[in-house]
């Protein structure tokens, strides 16, 4: 089956400082990558839509330039988060689609899990 | 009021018993249900899926969907400790493809 592999999966940081997190279609191209945020107890809450070659689109009240999206190959996106800020420590997790299953057919990756020191 | 409620638990329920799982949904648009098992900080994984009214088993799960009162369920039967972790329900329509609304999860446990 379809296969989404995340990197890192656990990463610590000091507030001020960048992360970058990536997002790798293993054996299938995604045109498409969805990234999520996950805080304790709480439903997964999509961030954006990460397209190919084009700008991500955000969701109401997801700060774009803080939450960097770039999706520069088929397989891989990527989201950094920059001037992290303790609050933003969170479960981030991405999905995307093998065009070739059915509509339903998303992976997720396993997550990364960020915490801000 | 969230699209979708789901009552976070946790359940909790004896080896071998039946867990029942439940979402209700205010959109009336979702065409597409999930339910995913999430485990303690790893991504979600899906368990099943339907589309429109109706009832699926897959093995020791039935999922269950009655859009006219807008609630799915999820059965789990003869429930096994590995069964244990948050499952979520999760609900697309066909004009957001992959955006996926999500339940809050129910934490289950299943005791030996």
């Amino acid at each position: 089956g379809a296969v989404v592999s995340q990197h890192p999966s656990w990463v610590i940081c000091k507030s001020g400082t960048s992360v970058k997190i990536e997002c790798r279609s293993l054996d299938f191209q995604a045109t498409t990558m969805f990234w999520y945020r996950q805080f304790p107890k709480q439903s997964l809450m999509l961030m954006a839509t990460s397209n190919e070659g084009s700008k991500a689109t955000y969701e109401q009240g997801v700060e774009k330039d803080k939450f960097l999206i770039n999706h520069a190959s088929l397989t891989l996106s990527t989201l950094t988060v920059t001037s992290a800020h303790p609050e933003d420590s969170s479960f981030y997790i991405c999905s995307a689609r093998d065009p070739d299953t059915s509509n339903y057919g998303y992976t997720f990756g396993s997550g990364t899990r960020l915490t801000v020191v | 009021q969230k699209e979708v409620e789901q009552d976070p638990g946790p359940l909790s329920v004896p080896e071998g018993a039946i867990v029942s799982l439940n979402c209700t949904y205010s959109n009336s648009a979702f065409q597409y249900f999930m339910w995913y098992r999430q485990y303690s900080r790893k991504g979600p994984e899906l368990l099943m899926y339907t589309y429109s009214s109706g009832n699926k088993e897959d093995g020791r799960f039935t999922a269950q969907v009655d859009k006219s009162s807008k609630y799915i369920s999820l059965f789990i039967r003869d429930s096994q400790p590995s069964d244990s972790a948050t499952y979520l329900c999760a609900m697309i329509s066909t004009d957001s493809w992959g955006k996926f609304q999500f339940g809050a999860g129910t934490q289950v446990v299943v005791t030996p």
